[in-house]
C-alpha cells in the first residue's frame, strides 16, 4: 500500500493570506486527488491532478481559487489563496489503490484555521 | 443530486456484540462501494470496497453486504472491542477517477 505524507500537519493563517500544502507518495502514482472535509462535513473531492495536465476541478471549485501543481509522480501541491475563515477545513490528499482499482489511500491532513 | 446517508451520526455498542452500520443512497449509481476508518485527526483509512456485482464482502472481522437493489451497505463489525472506537464512513463511486462520494459517517464507540 501507498504510504502518504502530507505537510504542513496544520496551520493557523490570517485572513488574505495563501497556505500551500505538500503532498509525497512513496511510490509513483498516475492520479492524485485533493478532498477538503469541513467541519461536521463529509468529504468533498476539490480536484483530481494528473502529472502532465492541467487539474481537473469539481463544482464549485475554481483554480484561481486552489491551484494545483504535479511536477512529477510521486509529488503535489495544493494552495489555498486568499483565505477566508469559511477555509477552515481539513485538506486531504488520495491516491489510488492499483490493486482496488479505486481511489483508497488517504494522507493525514492538514488542519487549516483562517482567522 | 446524487445523496448518500449513513443511518446515524453516532453508535453506542457494548465490548462483543456486533456493531452494524447502514449506508443508503439516492439518484446515484455506483460502480462500487467502500468503507473507511477515521480517528481523530487523521485521514481516512481504506478498509473494504465492494462492487455492484458482489453481494458480501469479508475482511477478519468485517462484513460488508451491498443491495444494489435497496441502494445499502451495511457494514459489520462481529466481536467489537473498544479499539474499534472511530469514524465511520461509506464512499460510492464510479471508476478510477477519484470522484468518490462520501456520507458524513457514523461514529461508532464500543464500551468495554
Amino acid at each position: 500500500s501507498a504510504v502518504i505524507s502530507q505537510k504542513p500537519s496544520r496551520d493557523i493563517c490570517q485572513r488574505g493570506t495563501s497556505l500551500t500544502i505538500q503532498c509525497q507518495v512513496d511510490s509513483q502514482v498516475t492520479m492524485m486527488f485533493w478532498y477538503r472535509q469541513q467541519p461536521g462535513q463529509s468529504l468533498t473531492l476539490i480536484a483530481t491532478a494528473n502529472q502532465g495536465s492541467e487539474a481537473t476541478y469539481e463544482s464549485g471549485f475554481v483554480i484561481d481559487k486552489f491551484p494545483i501543481s504535479r511536477p512529477n509522480l510521486t509529488f503535489s501541491t495544493l494552495t489555498v489563496s486568499n483565505m477566508s475563515p469559511e477555509d477552515s477545513s481539513i485538506y486531504l490528499c488520495s491516491v489510488e489503490d492499483l490493486l482496488a482499482g479505486a481511489p483508497g489511500f488517504f494522507g493525514p491532513g492538514t488542519r487549516l484555521t483562517v482567522l | 443530486s446524487q445523496k448518500i446517508e449513513q443511518n446515524s451520526e453516532a453508535l453506542n455498542i457494548q465490548e462483543g456484540k456486533t456493531a452494524t452500520l447502514t449506508c443508503n443512497y439516492t439518484n446515484y449509481s455506483p460502480a462500487y462501494l467502500q468503507w473507511y476508518r477515521q480517528d481523530p485527526g487523521r485521514g481516512p483509512v481504506f478498509l473494504l470496497l465492494i462492487r455492484e456485482n458482489e453481494k458480501e464482502k469479508r475482511k477478519e472481522r468485517l462484513k460488508v453486504t451491498f443491495d444494489t437493489t435497496l441502494k445499502q451497505s451495511l457494514f459489520h463489525i462481529t466481536a467489537s472491542q473498544p479499539a474499534d472506537s472511530a469514524t465511520y464512513l461509506c464512499a460510492l463511486g464510479k471508476g478510477s477517477q477519484g470522484n468518490l462520494i462520501f456520507g458524513k459517517g457514523t461514529k461508532l464507540s464500543v464500551k468495554p
